[in-house]
Protein backbone atom coordinates (compact mmCIF):
# COMPACT_ATOMS: atom_id res chain seq x y z
CA UNK A 1 0.00 0.00 0.00
CA UNK A 2 0.48 3.74 -0.15
CA UNK A 3 3.19 5.04 2.28
CA UNK A 4 4.16 8.28 4.17
CA UNK A 5 7.18 8.83 5.66
CA UNK A 6 7.33 12.63 7.93
CA UNK A 7 10.62 13.97 9.11
CA UNK A 8 11.40 15.32 12.17
CA UNK A 9 9.51 13.22 14.46
CA UNK A 10 9.38 16.27 16.48
CA UNK A 11 10.56 19.83 16.51
CA UNK A 12 11.40 22.15 19.16
CA UNK A 13 11.93 25.85 18.57
CA UNK A 14 11.96 29.35 20.03
CA UNK A 15 9.89 32.14 19.23
CA UNK A 16 10.50 33.82 15.97
CA UNK A 17 12.52 30.68 14.52
CA UNK A 18 11.68 29.05 11.20
CA UNK A 19 10.71 25.05 10.80
CA UNK A 20 10.78 23.18 7.74
CA UNK A 21 9.15 19.96 8.16
CA UNK A 22 9.54 17.15 5.23
CA UNK A 23 7.33 14.41 3.50
CA UNK A 24 8.08 11.59 1.33
CA UNK A 25 5.84 9.51 -0.19
CA UNK A 26 5.56 6.04 -2.10
CA UNK A 27 4.36 7.05 -5.39
CA UNK A 28 4.05 9.82 -7.93
CA UNK A 29 0.34 9.09 -8.34
CA UNK A 30 -0.58 10.63 -5.59
CA UNK A 31 -2.54 14.09 -4.13
CA UNK A 32 -0.61 15.37 -1.47
CA UNK A 33 -2.37 17.56 1.98
CA UNK A 34 -0.71 19.07 4.92
CA UNK A 35 -2.37 18.87 8.40
CA UNK A 36 -2.61 20.53 11.37
CA UNK A 37 -3.61 19.06 14.77
CA UNK A 38 -4.53 21.31 17.36
CA UNK A 39 -3.37 20.10 21.22
CA UNK A 40 -6.77 19.44 21.99
CA UNK A 41 -6.80 17.13 19.21
CA UNK A 42 -9.44 18.91 16.48
CA UNK A 43 -7.99 18.11 12.63
CA UNK A 44 -7.85 20.78 10.44
CA UNK A 45 -6.53 21.04 6.49
CA UNK A 46 -4.18 23.43 5.82
CA UNK A 47 -2.86 22.81 2.24
CA UNK A 48 -4.37 20.57 -0.64
CA UNK A 49 -0.95 20.64 -2.69
CA UNK A 50 -0.42 17.89 -5.17
CA UNK A 51 2.51 19.77 -6.85
CA UNK A 52 4.45 23.34 -6.58
CA UNK A 53 4.10 25.78 -3.79
CA UNK A 54 0.86 27.11 -1.94
CA UNK A 55 1.45 30.29 0.40
CA UNK A 56 -1.19 31.08 3.08
CA UNK A 57 0.03 32.80 6.08
CA UNK A 58 3.42 31.68 7.30
CA UNK A 59 2.84 28.76 5.93
CA UNK A 60 4.44 27.77 2.64
CA UNK A 61 4.39 24.37 1.29
CA UNK A 62 6.05 22.82 -1.61
CA UNK A 63 5.78 19.80 -3.48
CA UNK A 64 8.01 18.06 -6.35
CA UNK A 65 5.44 15.22 -7.44
CA UNK A 66 8.18 13.50 -9.16
CA UNK A 67 10.80 13.18 -6.50
CA UNK A 68 8.00 12.12 -4.18
CA UNK A 69 8.58 14.63 -1.47
CA UNK A 70 6.47 17.76 0.15
CA UNK A 71 7.91 20.63 2.50
CA UNK A 72 5.86 22.46 5.02
CA UNK A 73 8.09 25.94 6.00
CA UNK A 74 6.65 27.91 8.97
CA UNK A 75 8.40 31.40 9.23
CA UNK A 76 8.36 33.45 12.13
CA UNK A 77 6.92 30.82 14.57
CA UNK A 78 5.23 31.79 17.45
CA UNK A 79 3.37 29.57 20.65
CA UNK A 80 0.14 28.86 18.71
CA UNK A 81 1.98 27.12 15.87
CA UNK A 82 2.78 24.32 18.31
CA UNK A 83 0.88 20.97 17.24
CA UNK A 84 1.69 18.55 15.71
CA UNK A 85 1.26 18.18 11.51
CA UNK A 86 0.58 15.61 9.19
CA UNK A 87 0.80 14.71 5.69
CA UNK A 88 -1.60 12.78 3.92
CA UNK A 89 -2.10 11.21 0.44
CA UNK A 90 -5.36 10.78 -1.26
CA UNK A 91 -6.37 7.53 -2.89
CA UNK A 92 -8.36 8.24 -6.44
CA UNK A 93 -11.91 8.10 -6.63
CA UNK A 94 -12.65 7.10 -2.78
CA UNK A 95 -11.07 9.82 -1.26
CA UNK A 96 -9.31 7.76 0.95
CA UNK A 97 -5.94 9.07 3.14
CA UNK A 98 -3.05 7.44 4.19
CA UNK A 99 -1.32 9.53 6.99
CA UNK A 100 2.27 9.84 8.15
CA UNK A 101 3.14 9.64 11.63
CA UNK A 102 3.38 13.71 11.88
CA UNK A 103 6.13 16.13 13.54
CA UNK A 104 5.51 17.24 17.07
CA UNK A 105 6.36 21.06 17.06
CA UNK A 106 6.73 22.47 19.78
CA UNK A 107 7.39 26.43 20.52
CA UNK A 108 8.88 28.30 23.18
CA UNK A 109 8.11 32.13 23.83
CA UNK B 1 -17.46 25.74 6.71
CA UNK B 2 -18.97 21.99 6.84
CA UNK B 3 -20.05 21.00 10.10
CA UNK B 4 -19.20 17.24 11.93
CA UNK B 5 -20.47 16.53 14.96
CA UNK B 6 -19.42 13.50 17.20
CA UNK B 7 -20.84 11.28 20.10
CA UNK B 8 -19.45 10.54 22.85
CA UNK B 9 -16.80 12.52 22.94
CA UNK B 10 -15.22 10.45 25.34
CA UNK B 11 -15.94 7.41 26.36
CA UNK B 12 -15.24 4.55 29.06
CA UNK B 13 -15.86 1.10 27.98
CA UNK B 14 -15.15 -2.81 29.56
CA UNK B 15 -13.57 -5.56 27.56
CA UNK B 16 -16.13 -7.37 25.30
CA UNK B 17 -18.80 -4.79 25.70
CA UNK B 18 -20.43 -3.35 22.52
CA UNK B 19 -19.45 0.28 22.00
CA UNK B 20 -21.02 2.50 19.40
CA UNK B 21 -19.45 5.90 18.06
CA UNK B 22 -21.95 8.21 16.25
CA UNK B 23 -20.82 10.97 13.08
CA UNK B 24 -23.55 13.36 11.92
CA UNK B 25 -23.16 16.00 9.55
CA UNK B 26 -25.13 18.65 8.50
CA UNK B 27 -23.64 19.63 5.13
CA UNK B 28 -25.01 16.95 2.70
CA UNK B 29 -21.59 15.31 2.06
CA UNK B 30 -21.86 11.99 -0.14
CA UNK B 31 -18.47 10.38 1.50
CA UNK B 32 -17.98 10.09 5.46
CA UNK B 33 -14.98 7.88 7.13
CA UNK B 34 -14.07 6.60 10.08
CA UNK B 35 -10.19 6.55 11.88
CA UNK B 36 -8.39 5.81 14.36
CA UNK B 37 -5.58 7.52 15.55
CA UNK B 38 -3.59 6.13 18.47
CA UNK B 39 -0.60 8.00 20.48
CA UNK B 40 2.07 9.55 18.82
CA UNK B 41 0.78 7.87 15.18
CA UNK B 42 -1.17 9.46 12.08
CA UNK B 43 -5.12 8.93 11.47
CA UNK B 44 -5.93 5.39 9.48
CA UNK B 45 -9.02 4.53 8.23
CA UNK B 46 -11.34 1.74 9.22
CA UNK B 47 -14.13 2.07 7.20
CA UNK B 48 -16.00 5.04 4.74
CA UNK B 49 -19.01 4.86 2.74
CA UNK B 50 -20.00 7.19 -0.06
CA UNK B 51 -23.81 6.56 -0.34
CA UNK B 52 -26.57 5.82 2.83
CA UNK B 53 -26.86 2.08 3.47
CA UNK B 54 -23.55 1.07 2.03
CA UNK B 55 -20.31 0.94 3.43
CA UNK B 56 -16.81 0.22 2.44
CA UNK B 57 -13.92 -1.76 4.35
CA UNK B 58 -10.72 0.84 5.52
CA UNK B 59 -7.51 -0.22 5.69
CA UNK B 60 -8.44 -1.68 9.07
CA UNK B 61 -11.67 -2.88 8.90
CA UNK B 62 -10.91 -6.00 11.63
CA UNK B 63 -13.12 -5.85 14.70
CA UNK B 64 -15.19 -2.90 13.74
CA UNK B 65 -18.64 -2.86 11.87
CA UNK B 66 -19.67 0.51 10.64
CA UNK B 67 -23.47 1.83 9.54
CA UNK B 68 -24.60 4.38 7.14
CA UNK B 69 -28.39 4.67 7.61
CA UNK B 70 -28.76 8.24 6.21
CA UNK B 71 -26.78 10.68 4.49
CA UNK B 72 -25.98 12.54 7.78
CA UNK B 73 -25.19 9.52 9.78
CA UNK B 74 -22.65 7.10 10.12
CA UNK B 75 -22.16 5.02 13.32
CA UNK B 76 -18.68 2.73 13.88
CA UNK B 77 -19.66 0.09 16.15
CA UNK B 78 -17.31 -2.26 18.04
CA UNK B 79 -19.42 -5.70 19.02
CA UNK B 80 -17.08 -6.95 21.40
CA UNK B 81 -14.48 -4.32 22.25
CA UNK B 82 -11.22 -5.31 23.14
CA UNK B 83 -7.78 -3.19 24.98
CA UNK B 84 -6.35 -2.86 21.66
CA UNK B 85 -9.42 -0.72 20.68
CA UNK B 86 -8.72 2.22 22.84
CA UNK B 87 -7.96 5.26 20.60
CA UNK B 88 -8.91 8.52 19.55
CA UNK B 89 -11.38 8.09 16.82
CA UNK B 90 -12.08 10.49 14.56
CA UNK B 91 -15.34 10.72 11.96
CA UNK B 92 -14.96 13.02 8.33
CA UNK B 93 -16.84 14.20 5.81
CA UNK B 94 -16.25 14.98 1.78
CA UNK B 95 -18.26 16.25 -0.74
CA UNK B 96 -18.72 14.70 -3.90
CA UNK B 97 -17.59 17.23 -6.55
CA UNK B 98 -14.95 18.09 -3.93
CA UNK B 99 -12.51 15.50 -3.98
CA UNK B 100 -9.60 16.68 -1.92
CA UNK B 101 -11.13 18.13 0.98
CA UNK B 102 -12.12 16.42 4.21
CA UNK B 103 -13.96 18.02 7.03
CA UNK B 104 -12.90 16.49 10.41
CA UNK B 105 -15.04 15.79 13.44
CA UNK B 106 -13.28 16.34 17.13
CA UNK B 107 -13.22 13.57 17.72
CA UNK B 108 -14.07 10.62 20.36
CA UNK B 109 -11.68 9.13 22.91
CA UNK B 110 -12.33 5.49 23.50
CA UNK B 111 -10.57 3.54 26.75
CA UNK B 112 -11.26 0.42 27.10
CA UNK B 113 -10.99 -1.68 30.24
Amino acid sequence: GQQVQQSPASLVLQEGENAELQCNFSSTATRLQWFYQHPGGRLVSLFYNPSGTKHTGRLTSTTVTNERRSSLHISSSQTTDSGTYFCAITGANTGKLTFGHGTILRVHP
Amino acid sequence: EAAVTQSPRSKVAVTGGKVTLSCHQTNNHDYMYWYRQDTGHGLRLIHYSYVADSTEKGDIPDGYKASRPSQENFSLILELASLSQTAVYFCASKDWGNQDTQYFGPGTRLLVL
